[in-house]
């Protein structure tokens, strides 16, 4: 079974610009995650999907933050413009079933400078 | 909101010693997860908890949830190079049931 594929794995950008991450789910799973890991800390959730539908997305920075999921599969996550704090990792998770075990994709390390 | 806290944060161990890491939640739980993320790697699931109690073992490792569905906790018995890693708990719970990963806990085992 492939598991949840992320891309770009690294990307470094100058604050103000923009950026995306691209994240597909394991098929068949309905929830998708989005996490943010800033280095020495726990993963932070930013947005759940139920489908293609919004479920919570009450820590998700909506003044530079966006996210969607189009046909309730594919995701991303965009950040315009970008700060220096935003600097971490983002995971993407997936899930058969709302709050079982999630599947971690491998993550995209974002450097902001 | 809800918080979760673990402890301690880092742990240095001899192998062939044994490892305890406490979770800690400000909200009752639905339910508590413990993933482990390698050095580099993404968190993996290693095992969910639902029952107030509830008592689980994988091997050397044991899961404990609290009676009051609050605290939990992993202890690894005869620890190996192979624990290495970063052991986070994830509290389901709180307003809109979300869940929220503690802080995780850093193990180094030093052969």
């Amino acid at each position: 079974e492939a598991g949840v594929a992320q891309s770009p794995r690294y990307k470094i950008i100058e604050k103000r610009q923009s950026v995306a991450f691209w994240c597909n789910p394991i098929s068949g799973h309905a929830t998708l995650y989005w996490y943010q890991q800033i280095l020495g800390q726990g993963p932070k959730l930013l947005i759940q999907f139920q489908n293609n539908g919004v479920v919570d997305d009450s820590q998700l920075p909506k003044d530079r933050f966006s996210a969607e999921r189009l046909k309730g599969v594919d995701s991303t996550l965009k950040i315009q413009p970008a700060k220096l704090e935003d600097s971490a990792v983002y995971l993407c998770a997936s899930s058969p079933v709302r709050n079982t075990e999630a599947f971690f994709g491998q993550g995209t390390r974002l450097t902001v400078v | 909101g809800q918080q979760v806290m673990q402890i301690p944060q880092y742990q240095h161990v001899q192998e062939g010693e044994d490892f305890t890491t406490y979770c800690n939640s400000s909200t009752t739980l639905s339910n508590i997860q413990w993933y482990k993320q390698r050095p580099g790697g993404h968190p993996v699931f290693l095992i969910q908890l639902v029952k107030s109690g509830e008592v689980k073992k994988q091997k050397r490792l044991t899961f404990q949830f609290g009676e009051a569905k609050k605290n939990s906790s992993l202890h690894i018995t005869a620890t190996q190079t192979t624990d290495v890693g970063t052991y986070f708990c994830a509290g389901l719970g709180g307003a809109g049931n979300m869940l929220t990963f503690g802080g995780g806990t850093r193990l180094m085992v030093k052969p």
